[in-house]
């Protein structure tokens, strides 16, 4: 089946940028999504980019898609720690609505 | 407007008891989802619903049955629970379940099967 993959941890500190990044195997991918959990809660939609776009960026977050490579960032511009979370990339793969997550990647920022 | 809302927020169970997780939105969606997630594994499709009267597997079904009971209601149920089955559960419904259609999520269920 179809597989998406991302690093598990990324620590940073406040004021920088930080990069997380996955990658996944669906060739017919329509959009890939950003997601992030707080402890204890749900997921919320952070962004989403459809796949015939490069790049998309909305207030300090810039999602870049490489289709090629099938390779997906997120990049947080001036990170505080408030951003402390764990974040999903996710799939959705042709019009069913259904979501490949990735395990995600646990963002800690340091003060 | 309380989004999805699920019940309850934790359960304890012993194996082979039974429980259904109920899930409700009032956002008036058309397609709802639930999920299990477990550490370092994200989340994953249990069953989902794309619309009234239509329920269909997902990645993870065995062990688990589902009832959409109205366009409001999406329950899950566990027949005969299994340690394997602790996991937090997560329900989220999406307007059509197509294409840029963001999911919206309930606050979780955290299960522990003994």
């Amino acid at each position: 089946g179809e597989d998406v993959e991302q690093s598990l941890f990324l620590s940073v500190r406040e004021g920088d940028s930080s990069v997380i990044n996955c990658t996944y195997t669906d060739s017919s991918s329509t959009y890939l999504y950003w997601y992030k959990q707080e402890p204890g809660a749900g997921l919320q939609l952070l962004t989403y980019i459809f796949s015939n776009m490069d790049m998309k960026q909305d207030q300090r977050l810039t999602v870049l898609l490489n289709k090629k490579d099938k390779h997906l960032s997120l990049r947080i511009a001036d990170t505080q720690t408030g951003d402390s979370a764990i974040y999903f990339c996710a799939d959705a793969s042709g019009n069913t609505g259904k979501l490949i997550f990735g395990q995600g990647t646990t963002l800690q920022v340091k003060p | 407007n309380a989004g999805v809302t699920q019940t309850p927020k934790f359960q304890v169970l012993k194996t082979g008891q039974s429980m259904t997780l109920q899930c409700a939105q009032d956002m008036n969606h058309n397609s709802m989802y639930w999920y299990r997630q477990d550490p370092g594994m994200g989340l994953r499709l249990i069953y989902y619903s794309a619309s009234e009267g239509t329920t269909d597997k997902g990645e993870v079904p065995n062990g688990y049955n589902v009832s959409r009971l109205n366009k409001r209601e999406f329950s899950l149920r566990l027949e005969s629970a299994a340690p394997s089955q602790t996991s937090v559960y997560f329900c989220a419904s999406s307007e059509k379940g197509g294409g840029a259609d963001t999911q919206y999520f309930g606050p979780g269920t955290r299960l522990t099967v003994l």
